[in-house]
C-alpha cells in the first residue's frame, strides 16, 4: 500500500468548513484514496473514498489532485460530534495499514 | 444485519494467561483484519486473512496466534500474555475483490479492551 502523510492535528470552528489534507505521493494508477474516522475509542468509520473523479456522499466531499498525489477531505459544516481521529489511506488491498491519521478538534 | 461482532468487550488478564477474542461477520466478507491500538496511538495490523484457510502476517504479529476455518469467524488467539499486548483490539471485514475490480471498505467492529496484569 502507497505510504500516506497527514498532519498531526487541527482546529475547525463549529459550523465552518473542515479541510483535511493528505499527501499520497507514491500512489499507484489503480488505487483508492479511502478515509476513515474514529470517535474516541469507538471502532473506525468509512467515510468515503475516490479515484480520480472528486466525490460527495452525505458526510463530506473528497477533493483528489489531477496527479492523484494529494488530496482533502471536506466536511462543509463541521459539528462538536465530527470532533475524532481521521485516517487517509492509499491503496488498501492486502495490507491494509493506518498512520496516526489528523485528530480534528471542532471548536464551539 | 450484524455487521462485525467482537467480544469480549473487555477483558483482564495475568501475565501468563491465554485467551482468544472472537470476531464474526455476517456480510460474506472474503478479507478479515486484526488490528491494535495502543493509548493515544494508530491502528496496527497484527494479521489479515484472505479467505477460510489462509492468513498471513501484518505489521505486530509475534505474541499472536489467528485461524480461519469459516467465511464468517476469525479469532485472534494470546498464547502468554504479556503486559505489553494490554491494548484495544478492533477486527475488521471486507468484500475485497482485488486491485483491479473495485474499493475495499472495511468495516470494523466496536473492539474488545484487553488489560494485561
Amino acid at each position: 500500500d502507497a505510504k500516506t502523510t497527514q498532519p498531526p492535528s487541527m482546529d475547525c470552528a463549529e459550523g465552518r468548513a473542515a479541510n483535511l489534507p493528505c499527501n499520497h505521493s507514491t500512489i499507484s494508477g489503480n488505487e483508492y484514496v479511502y478515509w476513515y474516522r474514529q470517535i474516541h475509542s469507538q471502532g473506525p468509520q468509512y467515510i468515503i473514498h475516490g479515484l480520480k473523479n472528486n466525490e460527495t456522499n452525505e458526510m463530506a466531499s473528497l477533493i483528489i489532485t489531477e496527479d492523484r498525489k494529494s488530496s482533502t477531505l471536506i466536511l462543509p459544516h463541521a459539528t462538536l460530534r465530527d470532533t475524532a481521529v481521521y485516517y487517509c489511506i492509499s491503496g488498501g488491498y492486502q495490507k491494509v495499514t493506518f498512520g496516526i491519521g489528523t485528530k480534528l478538534q471542532v471548536i464551539p | 444485519n450484524a455487521g462485525v461482532t467482537q467480544t469480549p468487550k473487555f477483558r483482564i488478564l495475568k501475565i501468563g494467561q491465554s485467551m482468544t477474542l472472537q470476531c464474526t461477520q455476517d456480510m460474506n466478507h472474503n478479507y478479515m483484519y486484526w488490528y491494535r491500538q495502543d493509548p493515544g496511538m494508530g491502528l496496527k495490523l497484527i494479521y489479515y486473512s484472505v479467505g477460510a484457510g489462509i492468513t498471513d502476517k501484518g505489521e505486530v504479529p509475534n505474541g499472536y496466534n489467528v485461524s480461519r476455518s469459516t467465511t464468517e469467524d476469525f479469532p485472534l488467539r494470546l498464547e502468554l500474555a504479556a503486559p505489553s499486548q494490554t491494548s484495544v483490539y478492533f477486527c475488521a471485514s471486507s468484500p475485497n475483490r482485488g486491485p483491479f475490480s473495485g474499493a475495499n471498505v472495511l468495516t470494523f467492529g466496536a473492539g474488545s479492551r484487553l488489560t494485561v496484569l
